[in-house]
């Protein structure tokens, strides 16, 4: 069964600084696909980024971007120049694709609480 | 586009009794979602859909009901509420290919005392 760790309940970065949240999974499957969600404090899923199993180059989004270690089934989510608006909850989710390839439901991992101080 | 709403936004329970939440989705997505969300627990999947008139058991389906009568919309019954399903329950959406993200529903906050 697919599994997402991600290892850091919390985390504080300063404004305008990088950082970078932890995410490692364990699948089976050749093809997958990697999603990171974020959740504010009104409650909202925001989707952030996608990294398919087979992509070549490291997915970025504006200031988002995932650093795909597929070897060490890695990847973290990197925000650039913080922004006191990111401070939420993110989530790194999975694609799980059963042995029918039919379905695509998604295993998500505890999740990290970013804080942005001024 | 309205994109995926839920109804009701907040319900209070009383042990044993029913409820039905229904899921609304204006984007023609074949694939349709309930999770429910816990403190600490992340999301957890309890039905899903793969097309109208499908449905199926995801990680925690135990005490729940699904339906999926029109495309659109997603249901999810509880027939006799019980403490334990207190939690904010999440509906979501998505196309028929795999690259796609999950769209979420704003959630439904459910207390059962």
């Amino acid at each position: 069964a697919q599994k997402i760790t991600q290892t850091q309940p919390g985390m504080f970065v300063q404004e305008k600084e990088a950082v970078t949240l932890d995410c490692t999974y364990d699948t089976s499957d050749q093809s997958y696909g990697l999603f990171w969600y974020k959740q504010p404090s009104s409650g909202e899923m925001i989707f952030l980024i996608y990294q398919g199993s087979y992509d070549e180059q490291n997915a970025t989004e504006g200031r988002y971007s995932l650093n795909f270690q597929k070897a060490r089934k890695s990847a973290n989510l990197v925000i650039s120049a913080s922004q006191l608006g990111d401070s939420a909850m993110y989530f790194c989710a999975m694609r799980d694709v059963n042995s029918g390839g039919s379905n695509y439901k998604l295993t998500f991992g505890k999740g990290t609480l970013l804080t942005v101080n001024p | 586009n309205a994109g995926v709403t839920q109804t009701p936004k907040f319900r209070v329970l009383k042990t044993g009794q029913s409820m039905t939440l229904l899921c609304a989705q204006d984007m023609n997505h074949e694939y349709m979602y309930w999770y429910r969300q816990d403190p600490g627990m992340g999301l957890r999947l309890i039905h899903y859909s793969v097309g109208e008139g499908t449905t199926a058991k995801g990680e925690v389906p135990d005490g729940y009901n699904v339906s999926r009568l029109k495309k659109q919309n997603f249901l999810l019954g509880l027939e006799s509420a019980a403490p334990s399903q207190t939690s904010v329950y999440f509906c979501a959406s998505s196309y028929l290919a795999e690259d796609y993200e999950q769209y979420f529903g704003p959630g439904t906050r459910l207390t059962v005392t």
